[in-house]
């Protein structure tokens, strides 16, 4: 059973350039949520998808979106980026629209560095 | 709104030695607790969870918990460490419907 999948593993853009992170939930689930984890931080959530819906989000601007395909996986999209964009970006998987405190699996993550 | 502070940026043991890695939070409410692990090129993994019910929260790989609601604590131990226990630890804090917020980490080290 694989686990959750995220591609690229590392990246590297420019300022002002725009990136899509994807994801590829744990076999069985439907809800996606995305964190971002800077060096030396702890993950801050970015947004969750639940059923093709942005279902929350957390204190990013509107140059962050996402989506979520019918078979539930999804993607990240920065728009203009930023040298604080920074950071290593975590998917995160779970079953059902309590997806906060439904045991949340995590992927290996993107490392994104913005020159 | 609800804070997690993880008072030890980096802990260094030795192999069998017992750990106590700390974590307190701040909420209004009765939170839901967490503990996560992330191992360099690995996403995080939870080792435990606190909903509700008995305080002493037993996880995978040897770990346990205690919620401590006087003390607003939620502290991971472990008795005997192992050198595939050095990783970062993040603990976790959320209540009803919202996201969780973590802690900024301890970074647990293990000598021979």
């Amino acid at each position: 059973d694989a686990g959750v999948t995220q591609s690229p593993t590392h990246l590297i853009k420019t300022r002002g350039q725009q990136v899509t992170l994807r994801c590829s939930p744990k076999s069985g689930h439907d809800t996606v949520s995305w964190y971002q984890q800077a060096l030396g931080q702890g993950p801050q959530f970015i947004f969750q998808y639940y059923e093709e819906e942005e279902r929350q989000r957390g204190n990013f601007p509107d140059r962050f979106s996402g989506h979520q395909f019918p078979n539930y996986s999804s993607e990240l999209n920065v728009n203009a980026l930023l040298l604080g964009d920074s950071a290593l970006y975590l998917c995160a998987s779970s079953l059902g629209a309590g997806g906060h405190y439904n045991e949340q699996f995590f992927g290996p993550g993107t490392r994104l560095t913005v020159l | 709104a609800q804070s997690v502070t993880q008072p030890d940026i980096h802990i260094t043991v030795s192999e069998g030695a017992s750990l106590e890695l700390r974590c307190n939070y701040s909420y209004g409410a009765t939170p839901y607790l967490f503990w996560y692990v992330q191992s360099p090129g690995q996403g995080l993994q939870l080792l435990l969870k606190y909903f509700s019910g008995d305080t002493l929260v037993q996880g995978i790989k040897g770990f346990e918990a205690e919620f401590k609601r006087s003390q607003s604590s939620f502290n991971l131990r472990k008795p005997s460490v192992h050198w595939s226990d050095a990783a970062e630890y993040f603990c976790a804090v959320g209540a009803g419907n919202t996201p969780l917020v973590f802690g900024k980490g301890t970074r647990l080290s293990v000598i021979a």
